[in-house]
């Protein structure tokens, strides 16, 4: 069974704080997803990663894949109440198109 | 850029009565359609795989009678709750894989079942 561990589950941080979000597996991945979905609503794509090692930012926010392709990380500088929500991961293992496996999700909330 | 259509956003029924959920590709053909279950607060789990013109692949544990999974044709899948129950009330979710460079993946707007 392929498993996506994403910590932590839920975070709690005030504006202006930095924090980081880990998804970590045994299993390699094609390539592997950063979602971010707002209550009532579908996940959007934040970002996608494919090289082992590559760093890509998207404004404060900054994903790496490990060099094996095992794990991520995105890191939030600054967080700011609009970044609440939840953060999900998510890997491709096929590279083909095939189901995703998804992470457990973290659920941000920044304080003003 | 693709779209997947998802409807009804939400839906109240009572015990026993089945739902029917559509999820519909706008401007690109969806061979294939994941749909998901996602409980408060938790992440998206797989259900199924939905493949146009051949019957559904179930993720271990999900009842193939009781969700009924419907791919006719390219743009269109459906999922059926039948004889809905309290514990069937959740958020759903479709998806569907597309070529931009890289695979992506679209994801419907969800339903929020209620069973009453």
């Amino acid at each position: 069974t392929q498993l996506l561990e994403q910590s932590p589950q839920f975070l709690s941080i005030q504006e202006g704080e930095n924090l980081t979000v880990y998804c970590n597996s045994s299993s390699v991945f094609s390539s592997l997803q950063w979602y971010r979905q707002e209550p009532g609503e579908g996940p959007v794509l934040l970002v996608t990663v494919v090289t082992g090692g590559e760093v890509k930012k998207l404004k404060r926010l900054t994903f790496q894949f490990g060099d094996a392709r095992k794990d991520s990380s995105l890191h939030i500088t600054a967080a700011q109440p609009g970044d609440t929500g939840l953060y999900l991961c998510a890997g491709d293992v096929t590279g083909q198109g095939g189901k995703l496996i998804f992470g457990q999700g973290t659920e941000l909330s920044v304080k003003p | 850029g693709a779209v997947v259509s998802q409807h009804p956003s939400r839906v109240i029924c009572k015990s026993g009565t089945s739902v029917k959920i559509e999820c519909r590709s706008l401007d690109f053909q969806a061979t294939t359609m994941f749909w998901y279950r996602q409980f408060p607060k938790q992440s998206l789990m797989l259900m199924a795989t939905s493949n146009e013109g051949s019957k559904a692949t179930y993720e271990q544990g999900v009842e193939k009678d009781k969700f009924l999974i419907n791919h006719a044709s390219l743009t269109l899948s459906t999922l059926t709750v039948t004889s809905a129950h309290p514990e069937d009330s959740s958020f759903y979710i479709c998806s569907a894989p597309l070529v931009t460079g890289d695979w992506s993946y679209t994801f419907g707007s969800g339903t929020r079942l209620t069973v009453v």
